[in-house]
């Protein structure tokens, strides 16, 4: 029972470096969604996806982009790192109506641009 | 932008106690949803009251809604040192929206 799992757990990266940040959902979700977590700002929607081929932007999008290839899979690409970009990143999941579900939350990307 | 805000930011108490945290929100909303995160750890769902309700239970949980005052407050009853934990609320955006949007919680430690 697996839930949602990110990969990886932890990466530094140099500023200007790029990444995929792999979030994987065993439990038939249509919605998936990208957070970033920083200390004391609580947790801000990236992007999210409605299902399969599709991808809408979140509160703080810039800089990030997303794909949704596959429904269980939801990748989160940094193309140029930057210092702000450190955080500790989350995927959740989703079904039913929009936000009348619960979401299912991974344990988190740690990620540190130097 | 901030739609949920927890209050207080942090809260200390003896394992037992009870603890009260609450949140104020800004807009109309659908429902509110608190969540636990554990340290190192990804949040997980607590309980989901929808805007026509006023109080909700689950287990030691007790949650309770006032749309006129866009406020709700979560209740831990006789906690234990396994409550150690920061606690969100999260709003959506109204009819049709497709994102939560969460505060900055409340870091809850119970001493034992």
């Amino acid at each position: 029972n697996a839930g949602v799992t990110q990969t990886p757990k932890f990466r530094v990266l140099k500023t200007g470096q790029s990444m995929t940040l792999l979030c994987a959902q065993d439990m038939n979700h249509e919605y998936m969604y990208w957070y970033r977590q920083d200390p004391g700002m609580g947790l801000r929607l990236i992007h999210y996806s409605v299902g399969e081929g599709t991808t809408a932007k979140g509160e703080v999008p810039d800089g990030y982009n997303v794909s949704r290839l596959k429904k269980q899979n939801f990748l989160l690409g940094l193309e140029s790192a930057a210092p702000s970009q450190t955080s500790v990143y989350f995927c959740a999941s989703s079904s039913g109506d929009r936000v009348y579900q619960p979401q299912h939350f991974g344990d988190g990307t740690r990620l540190s641009i130097l | 932008s901030q739609q949920g805000e927890e209050d207080p930011q942090a809260l200390s108490i003896q394992e037992g106690e009870n603890a009260t945290m609450n949140c104020s929100y800004k807009t109309s909303i659908n429902n509110l949803q608190w969540y636990r995160q554990n340290s190192g750890r990804g949040l997980v769902h607590l309980i989901l009251i929808r805007s026509n309700e006023r109080e909700k239970h689950s287990g030691r949980l007790r949650v309770t809604l006032d749309t006129s005052k866009k406020s709700s407050s979560l209740l831990i009853t006789a906690s234990r040192a396994a409550d150690t934990a920061s606690y969100f609320c999260a709003t959506d955006a109204g009819a049709g929206s497709y994102q939560l949007t969460f505060g900055k919680g409340t870091k809850l430690s119970v001493i034992p």
